[in-house]
C-alpha cells in the first residue's frame, strides 16, 4: 500500500470552476500536510500546508484535512488556465516523522 | 541566484559511467534531500541528511551514494549508471522548524539519461 495516494487524472474544469483534488495517506500518526504545485518540467512548488483538522484558505486556494478519515483536499475557486498543472500531495511525520511522502500527483486541466 | 542550486541541469551519459549530480544551498537550511522522479510514480526519497554528520538512506538508495561536504552542499553519485536511473532528480532543502513549518524547498533538477 502505498503511503499517499492521488487520483492520476488528468481532471478538467472549465475556467472560472472550482477544481476539488484529493488525496488519503495510510500513516495515521501523519502530522502535516503539504499541498505542491508541479508545471510539467518544473519543480515543485509549495502551495500551502496544513496540519490541524479542518480547512485553511490562502487566497483561491483551502486545504481541508480530516485526520479520522485520512483524507486532505485542496479546493481551487476561480480556476484559471495557469493553475494547469500536476498537484502533488505530500505528507510528514507519523511512524516515519522525518520524512515526506509524496503522491504520484493530479494533473489538472484548466480550460478556457 | 536560486536559493537551492543543481548542476548539471541536464546529462547524457553511457551504463557504467560514474556521475555526480551537485546540489548546494543559500537558504542556510541544515536538512538536505535527494529524490527522483519518475512518471506516474510522484517523488521518491533517495537520501536525506539532517547534518553533516547524518547521512540517511531513503525509499530507494541502491545504487546510489551521497556526500555532504558541508552544510550547504550535498552531492548524489551515480557510480555505475544504469538505464532504470534515467529520471529526473531533485535536491531540497528544510528547516527544523515547527511541524507546520517545516517545508520542502526544491531545485530547479538534474535530469538525467543513462543510455
Amino acid at each position: 500500500q502505498k503511503e499517499v495516494e492521488q487520483n492520476s487524472g488528468p481532471l478538467s474544469v472549465p475556467e472560472g470552476a472550482i477544481a476539488s483534488l484529493n488525496c488519503t495517506y495510510s500513516d495515521r500518526g501523519s502530522q502535516s500536510f503539504f499541498w505542491y504545485r508541479q508545471y510539467s518540467g518544473k519543480s515543485p512548488e509549495l502551495i500551502m500546508f496544513i496540519y490541524s483538522n479542518g480547512d485553511k484558505e490562502d487566497g483561491r486556494f483551502t486545504a481541508q484535512l480530516n485526520k479520522a478519515s485520512q483524507y486532505v483536499s485542496l479546493l481551487i475557486r476561480d480556476s484559471q488556465p495557469s493553475d494547469s498543472a500536476t498537484y502533488l500531495c505530500a505528507v510528514k511525520g507519523g511512524n516515519n516523522f522525518n520524512k515526506f511522502y509524496f503522491g504520484s500527483g493530479t494533473k489538472l486541466n484548466v480550460k478556457p | 541566484d536560486a536559493d537551492v542550486t543543481q548542476t548539471p541541469r541536464n546529462r547524457i551519459t553511457k551504463t557504467g559511467k560514474r556521475i555526480m549530480l551537485e546540489c548546494s544551498q543559500t537558504k542556510g537550511h541544515d536538512r538536505m534531500y535527494w529524490y527522483r522522479q519518475d512518471p506516474g510514480l510522484g517523488l521518491r526519497l533517495i537520501y536525506y541528511s539532517f547534518d553533516v554528520k547524518d547521512i540517511n538512506k531513503g525509499e530507494i538508495s541502491d545504487g546510489y551514494s551521497v556526500s555532504r561536504q558541508a552544510q550547504a552542499k550535498f552531492s548524489l553519485s551515480l557510480e555505475s549508471a544504469i538505464p532504470n536511473q534515467t529520471a529526473l532528480y531533485f535536491c531540497a532543502t528544510s528547516d527544523k522548524g515547527q511541524a507546520g513549518a517545516n517545508v520542502l524547498t526544491f531545485g530547479a533538477g538534474s535530469r538525467l539519461t543513462v543510455l
